[in-house]
C-alpha cells in the first residue's frame, strides 16, 4: 500500500532553536518528493522538491534530505523563527504525472 | 499568493441546500485539482483535470460534481452533503500532467462547514 507516515505528529520549540522532521514513505514508484509548508487557514506552499538522484536540498532555513534506498526524507529547520510555526507536509509522487501521496503533517508551534 | 484563488472562503450549508465553489489560476496551467482536507487526516485528492478534460475521479461521492469550463477555472458542485463532508477544501493547479515533476500551486481553500 502506498503510504507516507510523517514524525512527529507534533512538535513545540522555542524560537532560535533547531528541528528535524521525519518522513518515511511506502510509495513505489518513485519520481519526487516534496515538502510543504501549510499555515493556519492558507494552502500549502512547496518548501522543496527532491528528485531520486538528489540527497539535499536547501530553501534559505529549511533543509531536506533524501534516501531513496531507506525511503526516508528528513527537513532541518534552522534558527526557528515564530513564522516557522505551521504544518509541514510529505508529499510523493509515485511516478511522472502528478498523482501525489500525502503524509499526514507535523504540526510544529515555536514559541518565544 | 499563489497565483490561485478560492471563492468564498468560508461557507456554511444545510444537508439540503446546493452551492458551488470556484476556483481560478492565474498561472497558465492546464492542469487542475480538488483535494479534501479533514481534520487530522492527510490531503485527499477528489478530481484532476487535464486540459479541461477530468482524467480523475477518486471514487468521490456523487453529491461533489466538478466542472471545468476552462483551463482557467474549476468549480465544485456541492448538493445534499453530510455533516462528515465538513472540511477544507483545495484547489491546485500545475503544467500539464504527465509532464516531469510539476509542482502543484494552492489556492487559500474554502472551511465549508455543513449543519
Amino acid at each position: 500500500k502506498n503510504q507516507v507516515e510523517q514524525s512527529p505528529q507534533s512538535l513545540i520549540i522555542l524560537e532560535g532553536k533547531n528541528c528535524t522532521l521525519q518522513c518515511n514513505y511506502t510509495v513505489s514508484p518513485f519520481s519526487n518528493l516534496r515538502w510543504y509548508k501549510q499555515d493556519t487557514g492558507r494552502g500549502p506552499v512547496s518548501l522543496t522538491i527532491m528528485t531520486f538522484s538528489e540527497n539535499t536540498k536547501s530553501n534559505g532555513r529549511y533543509t531536506a534530505t533524501l534516501d531513496a534506498d531507506t525511503k526516508q526524507s528528513s527537513l532541518h529547520i534552522t534558527a526557528s523563527q515564530l513564522s516557522d510555526s505551521a504544518s509541514y507536509i510529505c508529499v510523493v509522487n509515485r511516478h511522472a504525472g502528478n498523482m501525489l501521496t500525502f503524509g499526514g503533517g507535523t504540526r510544529l508551534m515555536v514559541k518565544p | 499568493e499563489t497565483g490561485v484563488t478560492q471563492t468564498p472562503r468560508h461557507l456554511v450549508m444545510g444537508m439540503t441546500n446546493k452551492k458551488s465553489l470556484k476556483c481560478e489560476q492565474h498561472l497558465g496551467h492546464n492542469a487542475m485539482y480538488w483535494y479534501k482536507q479533514s481534520a487530522k487526516k492527510p490531503l485527499e485528492l477528489m478530481f484532476v483535470y487535464n486540459f479541461k478534460e477530468q482524467t480523475e475521479n477518486n471514487s468521490v461521492p456523487s453529491r461533489f460534481s466538478p466542472e471545468c469550463p476552462n483551463s482557467s477555472h474549476l468549480f465544485l458542485h456541492l448538493h445534499t452533503l453530510q455533516p462528515e463532508d465538513s472540511a477544507l477544501y483545495l484547489c491546485a493547479s500545475s503544467q500539464a500532467e504527465g509532464q516531469g515533476a510539476n509542482e502543484q500551486y494552492f489556492g487559500p481553500g474554502t472551511r465549508l462547514t455543513v449543519t
